[in-house]
């Protein structure tokens, strides 16, 4: 099965900085990459995702870059503030032109994003 | 109203007992989950669902069960209660026509085993 993991695990920035965390997996087939957000008391929520065919997509101040020849993709957080304070997980997927997976999911373990004012 | 709906929000149990955590969807969508998730371990599928007649196992089915009563209905089971089922509970969801193929989270479920 897939093995994925996010590095940092914690990460702590200060109000205006960038904050940036790598997600590495190991299925070379896997050709979705989302990040999603979890704030406290709620659910994950998709915050952005890229496909294989692309090597970056921007969404205001967040980013994801994807290196399919590393196996690994990054979420990039830029002017940080408080409310992005949360954990965000990576969930890289094998999926076909459908949507459907070939297998199980698996979420990456998590970071922990502080942003002090 | 929530999308994806889980309830009881929070439940206390003893050891031994049969509990059912229930999932309702208003999205359409014909792929239900449940996870579990842990600190430090973030989340694991327990099952999955691409319809009302397909279940299948995810990494960590032992001391679970499902029912897919509707396609907008997925339940998990803990058939004999024990602590270490102790943790947060999600639901998802997710469509077949979406690609990309992200999903939908409820706002979980907290268990306690004592």
């Amino acid at each position: 099965g897939e093995n994925v993991e996010q590095h940092p695990s914690t990460l702590s920035v200060q109000e205006g900085d960038s904050a940036v965390i790598k997600c590495t997996y190991s299925d070379s087939a896997s050709n979705y990459f989302p990040w999603y957000k979890q704030e406290l008391g709620k659910g994950p929520q998709l915050i952005i995702d890229i496909r294989s065919n692309v090597g970056e997509k921007k969404d205001q101040r967040i980013a994801v870059t994807l290196n399919k020849t590393a196996k690994h993709f990054s979420l990039h957080i830029t002017e940080t503030q408080p409310e992005d304070s949360a954990v965000y997980f990576c969930a890289p997927q094998r999926a076909n032109a459908g949507g459907t997976s070939y297998g199980k999911l698996t979420f990456g373990q998590g970071t922990i994003l502080t942003v002090h004012p | 109203d929530a999308d994806v709906t889980q309830t009881p929000r929070n439940r206390i149990t003893k050891t031994g007992k049969r509990i059912m955590l229930e999932c309702s969807q208003t999205k359409g969508h014909d792929r239900m989950y449940w996870y579990r998730q842990d600190p430090g371990l973030g989340l694991r599928l327990i099952y999955y669902s691409f319809d009302v007649k397909d279940i299948n196992k995810g990494e960590i089915s032992d001391g679970y069960s499902v029912s897919r009563q509707a396609q907008a209905k997925f339940s998990l089971s803990l058939e004999s209660a024990i602590p270490n089922q102790t943790a947060l509970y999600f639901c998802a969801t997710s469509g077949v026509s979406a690609v990309p193929w992200p999903q939908y989270f409820g706002p979980g479920t907290r268990l306690l085993v004592l």
